[in-house]
């Protein structure tokens, strides 16, 4: 299987833009890349997913390296809402979603 | 996005009684449904995959039997844990996928707590 790797944790300043990184060195072709976090005691969220092309809605962007092997989250505007682990996935070629340990994002005011 | 409900939200049971957990998607036919468990301060962990009208596959070391799965209808999955033990207590996880392969919706989470 496909794997993510993520810091542990980061901080964020409220406010100001966050980058949140990922590698995933064994990716495959067909892997699309999804972003989730999750708030305590909640389910997951869908923030944004992308296969090869920087992706922008709402929430967030995603920017994806050329050779597909890492990608990076990018919160415009951290907010104390966003404080959450964010997950990154790849969405293996059966469809089947396994998260990782993610990153704590911790926003200070 | 699409939305996903989970009943209860919290269950409290002795140990050696059966729970049934509801996932429901509210908006959209889900024909494949996920149930996760994750422990406290750990990442989700994939129980089973099922599909509307099929047999549930199950991940390695996820009892079957203890862990029954139902996906009758394509907005409704049920997860019982039978004969529920003290380390079954944690919180549940249903997620939903729909005819776009491309995501998938998860429900709230169902807190279990097995005395």
């Amino acid at each position: 299987d496909a794997k993510t790797t993520q810091p542990n944790s980061m901080e964020s300043n409220e406010e100001e833009p966050v980058h949140l990184p990922c590698n995933h060195s064994t990716i495959s072709g067909t892997d699309y890349i999804h972003w989730y976090r999750q708030l305590p005691s909640q389910g997951p969220e869908y923030v944004i997913h992308g296969l090869t092309s920087n992706v922008n809605n709402r929430m967030a962007s995603l920017a994806i390296a050329e050779d597909r092997k890492s990608s990076t989250l990018i919160l415009h505007r951290a907010t104390l809402r966003d404080a959450a682990v964010y997950y990154c996935i790849l969405r293996l070629t059966n469809n089947d979603m396994r998260f990782g340990a993610g990153t704590r994002l911790t926003v200070k005011p | 996005g699409a939305v996903v409900s989970q009943h209860p939200s919290r269950v409290i049971c002795k140990s050696g009684t059966s729970v049934k957990i509801e996932c429901r998607s509210l908006d959209f036919q889900a024909t494949t449904m996920f149930w996760y468990r994750q422990f406290p301060k750990q990442s989700l962990m994939l129980m089973a995959t099922s599909n509307e009208g099929s047999k549930a596959t199950y991940e390695q070391g996820v009892e079957k039997d203890k862990f029954l799965i139902n996906h009758a209808s394509l907005t409704l999955s049920t997860l019982t844990v039978t004969s529920a033990h003290p380390e079954d207590s944690s919180f549940y996880i249903c997620s939903g996928r729909g005819w776009r392969p491309d995501t998938q919706y998860f429900g709230p989470g169902t807190r279990l707590t097995v005395l």
